[in-house]
């Protein structure tokens, strides 16, 4: 069965420096991947997805993720952070049966990001 | 302009009153779909529809009913609610498939007392 694993809870970054946030899979096949952002008292918004073209994934908003099959990660970077970015990132993995998507969706359990001026 | 509607956006209701919460998006979306979001445990998904007239469980269906006998309405329904389904329940859309950008709805935040 697909999971995914955020590996920080909570991340703090000054404005201007560098974003990461990490995410783990596991999964059978070759997976589906997707950064979703959650602003406060909002839905969520897809940043990028990754479906087995280009491993460097661009997103909106300057984003980014690099699918790394070995290591089975998928993290989220973005060069400079903007106070606009604070928000909170799900990582999530598309199940799979076989080939076929199954319709589920899993998500990870969440990454507050905090940008300080 | 393209959306996903749920109502109402706050609930607040007593053990065992049925409720229903609807979600409605007018992009002809085939998939559809129900989170509920509990801090530290990230979003669950409840229920999904790949298209009218079929519809199957997620990861926590257990007290949830979900309806598609129509492509644009999808609604949750809570026969006998409890405590432990307070929560922030979200409603999604996407054209196709899960491999196709969700679309959110903002949310309805549902307190069982």
């Amino acid at each position: 069965a697909q999971s995914v694993t955020q590996l920080d809870s909570h991340v703090s970054v000054s404005e201007g420096t560098p974003v990461l946030l990490r995410c783990n899979y596991s999964s059978s096949y070759s997976p589906s991947l997707f950064w979703y952002v959650q602003h406060p008292n909002k839905g969520l918004q897809l940043l990028l997805k990754y479906t087995s073209a280009a491993t460097l994934v661009k997103g909106i908003n300057g984003f980014e993720a690099e699918f790394k099959k070995s290591e089975t990660s998928f993290h989220l970077t973005k060069p400079s952070a903007h106070m606009s970015d604070a928000a909170e990132y799900f990582c999530v993995v598309s199940d799979r049966s076989g080939t076929s998507n199954t319709g589920k969706l899993i998500f990870g359990q969440g990454t507050t990001l905090q940008v300080k001026p | 302009e393209a959306q996903v509607t749920q109502n109402p956006r706050y609930l607040i209701t007593v053990t065992g009153k049925k409720l229903t919460v609807t979600c409605s998006q007018n992009m002809n979306h085939e998939y559809m779909s129900w989170y509920r979001q509990d801090p530290g445990l990230g979003l669950r998904q409840i229920y999904y529809s790949m298209n009218v007239e079929v519809t199957d469980k997620g990861d926590v269906p257990e007290g949830y009913k979900v309806s598609r006998k129509e492509k644009r309405n999808f609604p949750l329904i809570l026969e006998s609610p409890s405590p432990n389904q307070t929560s922030l329940y979200f409603c999604a859309s996407s054209q196709g498939s899960v491999n196709s950008p969700l679309h959110f709805g903002n949310g309805t935040r549902l307190t069982v007392t």
